[in-house]
């Protein structure tokens, strides 16, 4: 079945660090999605990308969706604590099929 | 108010009961889905129905089996509970079929089988 990974799967910065998450998948993908868990929380939607080579930026976060829409990036510039949390993407495939897939997500760790 | 919500929050019990988690929503949306958080927070979708009827079942044991009374509302109920049951369980819910739609998710449910 379609696979979708992300590197790494943990992440431990000092604050003020830059982070980069990197999701990938088997097949191409017609979007992506972003969300964010924190611990001990649920998952929170970020942002949404649909169109090959297309960014979107959110205040420190800088969203990336490959030109072949096979793969994405979550960058965050000078992370924060309110950053700690697991960092989900997932997208739907070409199959027609209408659900997510879920990557196997990152988790960010920021120390004061 | 909250958008979704999943009662109860925490559920302990024995290997070999059956046990039901229920999941409402306030936002109007059409589409519920049911997902399972494995300890290594691996995401996977179970079930989804959209306006009452169900559209996604994945290869889920059935001992699993969902319920949707009408599309506020979105029930699990498991048969026979394995230690593997043990999981976060979120419930989730979109504006409509089709995976371009932001999925809200409810706070989980967190099932420990003993």
């Amino acid at each position: 079945g379609q696979q979708v990974m992300q590197i790494p799967q943990y992440q431990h910065v000092q604050e003020g660090e830059d982070f980069t998450t990197y999701c990938n998948s088997s097949t191409t993908l017609s979007n992506i999605q972003w969300y964010k868990q924190r611990p001990g929380g649920h998952p929170v939607f970020l942002i949404q990308l649909v169109k090959s080579g297309e960014v979107k930026k959110q205040k420190r976060l800088t969203f990336q969706f490959g030109e072949a829409k096979k793969n994405s990036s979550l960058h965050i510039t000078a992370t924060q604590t309110t950053d700690v949390g697991t960092y989900f993407c997932a997208g739907r495939t070409n199959t027609g099929f209408q659900k997510l897939v879920f990557g196997t997500g990152t988790r960010l760790l920021v120390s004061p | 108010d909250t958008a979704v919500s999943q009662t109860p929050k925490y559920l302990v019990t024995q290997m070999g009961n059956d046990k039901s988690i229920k999941c409402e929503q306030n936002l109007g949306h059409d589409t519920m889905y049911w997902y399972k958080q494995d300890s290594k927070k691996f995401l996977k979708i179970m079930f989804s129905y959209n306006n009452k009827e169900l559209i996604i079942n994945e290869t889920v044991p059935n001992r699993f089996s969902p319920k949707s009374p009408d599309k506020a509302h979105l029930n699990l109920h498991i048969n026979s509970l394995e230690l593997g049951d043990s999981a976060v369980y979120f419930c989730a819910s979109s504006l409509g079929i089709g995976a371009f739609n932001e999925q809200f998710f409810g706070p989980g449910t967190r099932l420990t089988v003993l």
